[in-house]
């Protein structure tokens, strides 16, 4: 099957800085991406939906400006957690589908996940 | 419209017993059905989808599913349990007409006990 590569699956970071946290489609050219947040025992909540080229379109509740997402190519996605605090801390999973042919729909292809930890 | 209901939070199995995850689904048109797995601290892992055709679909790992219209239920079945089988499972919806975002359950914890 397809690959979905995320980088990195472990970060710690202090209060107040940033993270960026990138997400790779390997052998496929995903035109949306999809990332998520999951938090203990819980399930995915869909945070925002990326298409190559254009704008991010955030959920309800979820804060565009803190949550910065980048589809700058058919094969990056990037997701920067800016000014983290330790409410940011959670396991957030990218996914990626490409045009229809490669999977069905909605069918996805997911990173392995980035464990974010705020001091 | 669309949402999925796991009703259970877990579901415990003794290794060599047949297992039994419940997904049941609401959707505006015809459903598009799938499963993942979810090992600690990983990523999902697809397993097996029901688009159309034959109502038993069979995956990954020795996993199937049955779709049932009438029930609106998409249950994940294998007959006999491995401990190795022990993770946290994920039914997803979406139909045609839709968005073709899946909308998820909240998982369901499989233990297997040895």
């Amino acid at each position: 099957g397809a690959v979905v590569s995320q980088h990195p699956s472990r970060v710690i970071c202090k209060s107040g800085t940033s993270v960026k946290i990138e997400c790779r489609s390997l052998d496929f050219q995903a035109t949306t991406m999809f990332w998520y947040r999951q938090f203990p025992k819980q399930s995915l909540m869909l945070m925002a939906t990326s298409n190559e080229g254009s704008k991010a379109t955030y959920e309800q509740g979820v804060e565009k400006d803190k949550f910065l997402i980048n589809h700058a190519s058919l094969t990056l996605s990037t997701l920067t957690v800016t000014s983290a605090h330790p409410e940011d801390s959670s396991f957030y999973i990218c996914s990626a589908n490409s045009a229809p042919g490669l999977a069905g729909p909605g069918e996805l292809f997911f990173g392995e996940g980035s464990r974010l930890t705020v001091l | 419209a669309q949402s999925v209901a796991q009703p259970e939070d877990q579901v415990n199995v003794a290794e060599g017993n047949p297992l039994t995850v419940k997904c049941t689904y609401s959707v505006s048109g015809n459903p598009y059905l799938f499963w993942y797995v979810q090992y600690p601290n990983r990523g999902l892992q697809f397993l097996l989808k029901y688009i159309t055709g034959d109502n038993l679909v069979k995956g990954s790992y020795g996993f199937e599913a049955e779709f049932n219209k009438s029930q609106t239920s998409f249950h994940l079945k294998k007959p006999s349990a491995l401990v190795s089988d022990s993770a946290l499972y994920f039914c997803a919806v979406t139909w045609a007409g839709g968005s073709y975002i899946p909308t998820f359950g909240r998982g369901t914890s499989l233990i297997v006990h040895p």
